[in-house]
């Protein structure tokens, strides 16, 4: 079945960029949402439609895409950012939906 | 505002089957465009889409799952179900559900993203 690639972890200082991306082969053809998961919490919706963002959502927070490439960028990371963070899309049909492995985001 | 929430059984032994019910409030599964999915995740593991209904009783299984799943709605009671038959320690996560919002900017009305979730329930496979 169809998979999202993530990398595993993502390290920033406050106040840098953190980039976290995204691979899959129907993501030209179907939308990328990202979430933002805190321990013990359920996830939170940041990012939908590749690149809108939900009300209460922070500006920092934006997404992009490029061909079979999604990536959420936060600018200016805050300690608070710390998290993990999955992406989520659809295959080729949009029959099914499908999750990212999941990216650890650690600032330093 | 919309909120939902899971209940069901926080032990099941294997080859049982789980009955999970989302029951949720702040919206309605007749309004056109709207769904509930449930989602998973073992402990210490990444989230896994299960399965989706949309108000129109169009419904989405993984692939993966599809032969053990089942979801239904009750829109009178604001409640989803879903089962799982066969169940396995692996099987053993945090189950969510959530709210699907109607999205019919690109001239369907399907979306296929989560904006508000439960807060999770925690099953455990185990005899």
């Amino acid at each position: 079945s169809y998979e999202l690639t993530q990398p595993p972890s993502v390290s920033v200082s406050p106040g840098q960029t953190a980039r976290i991306t995204c691979s899959g082969d129907a993501l030209p053809k179907q939308y990328a949402y990202w979430y933002q998961q805190k321990p013990g919490q359920a996830p939170v919706l940041v990012i939908y439609k590749d690149s809108e963002r939900p009300s209460g959502i922070p500006e920092r927070f934006s997404g992009s895409s490029s061909g079979t490439t999604v990536t959420l960028t936060i600018s200016g990371v805050q300690a608070e950012d710390e998290a993990d963070y999955y992406c989520q899309s659809a295959d080729s049909s949009g029959t099914y939906g499908v999750f990212g492995g999941g990216t650890k985001l650690t600032v330093l | 505002q919309i909120t939902l929430k899971e209940s069901g059984p926080t032990l099941v032994k294997p080859t049982q089957t789980l009955t999970l019910t989302c029951t949720f409030s702040g919206f309605s599964l007749s309004t056109s465009g709207v769904g509930v999915g449930w989602i998973r995740q073992p402990p210490g593991k990444a989230l896994e889409w299960l399965a989706l209904i949309y108000w129109d009783d169009d419904k989405r299984y993984s692939p993966s799952l599809k032969s053990r799943l089942t979801i239904t709605k009750d829109t009178s009671k604001n409640q989803v179900v879903l089962t799982m038959t066969n169940m396995d320690p692996v099987d053993t996560a945090t189950y969510y559900c959530a709210h699907t919002p109607s999205d019919c900017s690109g001239g369907s009305c399907y979306s296929d993203y989560f904006d508000y979730w439960g807060q999770g329930t925690l099953v455990t496979v185990s005899s």
